[in-house]
């Protein structure tokens, strides 16, 4: 079966720096485009970031863009989003998810980042 | 990017059917036939129900529908259960090699 799980959320003051991971198994981690979703308090779904299989393709949503940084580590099978210059609107739940063909197709539990001061 | 747009909530009695409707743009729904679905009860991760507009992957009950016309996509749940109870969200790639996701909508079972 797929298991994505992440970890890393925390506490952490506006400006401050976070990295979150998202350990997989149960598939073939080098072969998968991976994505991160995160859904704010209350509210819905929303996009952060993705990546191929080979890690020379990222993309990412224009709210986190120039602050955020995926990359993965296919031989720890291991998807991370590096947050830095964090803001108390990047409060949210960060689920970690693997793209089969344009789905999101495997979902992990989620972490909690919480800015505030 | 926007996201989709959802109506907040659509309700039905068991054995109704109920549609939520998503509606894009060009540069999304509107070019791409990979809108998918995914249904998210309270404090839950979300499940992938339809993908490709109208696919259903393994073992997601077969009242479970979608389509797309244009800009607009949507999912139906015919002979709607009280276990049908949560949020809905779809999402589409855009034509920036983003995602985009709907803003939600809760399925209330009467």
């Amino acid at each position: 079966d797929v298991q994505l799980v992440e970890s890393g959320g925390g506490l952490v003051q506006p400006g401050g720096s976070l990295r979150l991971s998202c350990a997989a198994s149960g598939f073939s981690f080098s072969s998968s485009a991976m994505a991160w979703v995160r859904q704010g308090p209350g509210k819905g779904l929303e996009w952060v970031s993705s990546i191929n299989p080979s890690s020379d393709y990222t993309k990412y949503a224009d709210s986190v863009k120039g602050r955020f940084t995926v990359s993965r580590d296919n031989f720890k099978n291991t998807l991370y989003l590096q947050m830095n210059s964090l803001r108390a609107d990047d409060t949210a739940v960060y689920y970690c998810a693997k793209l089969d063909n344009f789905r999101f197709d495997s979902w992990g539990q989620g972490t909690l980042v919480t800015v505030s001061s | 990017q926007s996201a989709l747009t959802q109506p907040p909530s659509v309700s039905g009695s068991p054995g109704q059917s109920v549609t939520i409707s998503c509606t894009g743009t060009s540069s999304d729904i509107g070019t791409y036939n990979r809108v998918s679905w995914y249904q998210q009860p309270p404090g839950t991760a979300p499940k992938v129900m339809i993908y490709d507009v109208n696919n259903r992957p393994s073992g997601v009950p077969g009242r479970f529908s979608g389509s797309k016309s244009g800009n607009t996509a949507s999912l139906t749940i015919s002979g709607l259960q009280a276990e049908d109870e949560s949020d809905y969200y779809c999402t589409s790639p855009t034509s920036s090699g983003t995602y985009v996701f709907g803003s939600g909508t809760k399925v209330t079972v009467l």
